[in-house]
């Protein structure tokens, strides 16, 4: 089984500032790692997504995360955001070497970008 | 062209009534899923289909019944509705092998029950 944290439930920031939403996740299997975006009254886009590799991931809209299997966390990171940007952020886990993407999600972080 | 189109978008009705929410995907995918969203926007995996197969059944009251006619289509059928099933349900598909991990998600449908 899995669990996936994010420590914050809202993250209130201004036009241009750097970001960082925090997520850890706990497993007894080796899992793949996904950060999903809402926007108000739309479903899920996919940001960006550690299968292996290089532990920096880059993803769409200037967002990249880093991989920390030591202290299993993928914090997600713009260095300038926008106000476009607000919007809710899904970190989620699915389990290696299991067919299918069965993902299972943290509580979500609102991030409101404000000029 | 949408790629996980979901019918309706938005659903009003009265408790203990029945209704359907459709769900189809022009992906090429093999494996599709309901998923639960309620106030607090927490989501959580209800059923999983591979190539018309359940697969996945998280503990969801048998009120609710997933159909799939064909692996490109994922409907959902809510008996006897209840206040406690307003939530935005959304559907999603991805690739069945290990590995192809995307997901890929509707529009969701927001459904109210008064």
């Amino acid at each position: 089984a899995q669990s996936v944290t994010q420590l914050d439930s809202q993250v209130p920031v201004f036009e241009e500032a750097p970001v960082e939403l925090r997520c850890n996740y706990s497993s007894s299997v080796s899992v793949y790692l996904f950060w999903y975006v809402q926007y108000p009254n739309q479903g899920l886009q996919l940001l960006l997504k550690y299968l292996s590799g290089s532990t920096l991931v880059k993803g769409i809209n200037g967002f990249e995360a880093e991989f920390n299997k030591s202290q299993t966390s993928f914090h997600l990171r713009k260095p300038s955001v926008h106000i476009s940007d607000t919007a809710e952020y899904f970190c989620a886990v699915s389990q290696r070497e299991t067919s299918g993407s069965r993902l299972t999600f943290g509580e979500g972080t609102q991030l409101t970008v404000n000029p | 062209d949408t790629a996980v189109s979901q019918t309706p978008k938005y659903l009003v009705t009265q408790m203990g009534n029945d209704k359907s929410i459709k769900c189809e995907q022009n992906l090429g995918h093999d494996t599709m899923y309901w998923y639960k969203q309620d106030s607090k926007k927490f989501l959580k995996i209800m059923f999983s289909y591979n190539n018309k197969e359940l697969i996945i059944n998280e503990t969801v009251p048998n009120r609710f019944s997933p159909k799939s006619p064909d692996k490109a289509h994922l409907n959902l059928h809510i008996n006897s509705l209840e206040l406690g099933d307003s939530a935005v349900y959304f559907c999603a598909s991805s690739s069945w092998l290990p590995g192809d991990t995307e997901a890929f998600f509707g529009q969701g449908t927001r459904l109210t029950v008064v």
